[in-house]
C-alpha cells in the first residue's frame, strides 16, 4: 500500500532555510486522484495545514505563511518537497507529509520529523 | 480570520456516549467543507476515522460515526472503550485549495 515518509535535518538554526522531502512509495505522486500536503504540529499544540501540491505543480498555502514557504513536486523521483525560509522557535514543530484525494481530508499521513529551530 | 472550533476537551465513562463538534467562529459548517476527524495518541501520526462528514476510514469501528448537527460537524463515539482516550483533530476544506485544523480536543475516559 501507499506509503508516505519525510526525510530531513533535526536541527536547524533560526533565520536559516528548513529543507523537507517526503517520499511516496507504493503508488504513483502522478495519480491525476490526489493531492500532496505538508501539515505540521508544534510541540502540545494542535495541527496546522501548511501548503499543497498537484502533480501538474499547482500549488496553494496556508496565508499566514504563504510569504515563507515554497512547496515544490518531483515526479521523476517520485518525491514532494518544502522550503520554509527565516526560521524562528515558532516553527519548531513535527512536519507531517500527507496525501488527500480530490473532494476528501488527508487518508494517508508519513510518520512526521521533528524539527527544532534553535536560536 | 476564520477560525475553527472544537472542544478543548471532553470526559466520557466507559461504554458510554461522546460528540466532538467542528465549527466555525463565523459560520456554518456543511458537507461542502468535507469535514473529517483524526485520532492521535501521543507521539504518533493522526490516523484518519471519518472523511466528508461521514464516510468511515478503513478498519475504522462503526462505533465512530461523523454527522452534521445543527451548524457543525460532529464526531461521534459510541460504547467507549478505554484506547478511545486520545486527542481528536477534525479539519474543514476552506475553498480555493485551502484546509484548516481545529485545535483539537482531548477525550478522557473515566
Amino acid at each position: 500500500q501507499l506509503q508516505l515518509q519525510e526525510s530531513g535535518p533535526g536541527l536547524v538554526k533560526s533565520s536559516e532555510t528548513l529543507s523537507l522531502t517526503c517520499t511516496v512509495s507504493g503508488g504513483s505522486i502522478s495519480n491525476s486522484n490526489y493531492f500532496w500536503s505538508w501539515i505540521r504540529q508544534p510541540p502540545g499544540e494542535g495541527l496546522e495545514w501548511i501548503a499543497t501540491i498537484y502533480y501538474t505543480g499547482k500549488t496553494y498555502y496556508t496565508p499566514s505563511l504563504k510569504s515563507r514557504v515554497t512547496i515544490s513536486v518531483d515526479t521523476s523521483k517520485n518525491q514532494f518537497s518544502l522550503k520554509l525560509n527565516s526560521l524562528t522557535a515558532t516553527d519548531t514543530a513535527v512536519y507531517y507529509c500527507a496525501r488527500h484525494p480530490s473532494g476528501s481530508g488527508f487518508d494517508i499521513w508519513g510518520q512526521g520529523t521533528m524539527v527544532t529551530v534553535s536560536s | 480570520q476564520t477560525v475553527v472550533t472544537q472542544e478543548p476537551s471532553l470526559s466520557v465513562s466507559p461504554g458510554g456516549t461522546v460528540t466532538f463538534t467542528c465549527g466555525l467562529r463565523s459560520g456554518s459548517v456543511s458537507s461542502s467543507a468535507y469535514p473529517s476527524w483524526y485520532q492521535q495518541t501521543p507521539g504518533q501520526a493522526p490516523r484518519p476515522l471519518i472523511h466528508n462528514t461521514n464516510s468511515r476510514s478503513s478498519g475504522v469501528s462503526d462505533r465512530f460515526s461523523g454527522s452534521i448537527l445543527g451548524n457543525k460537524a460532529a464526531l461521534t463515539i459510541t460504547g467507549a472503550q478505554a484506547d478511545d482516550e486520545s486527542e481528536y483533530h477534525c479539519v474543514l476544506y476552506m475553498g480555493s485549495g485551502l484546509w484548516m485544523f481545529g485545535g483539537g480536543t482531548k477525550l478522557t475516559v473515566l
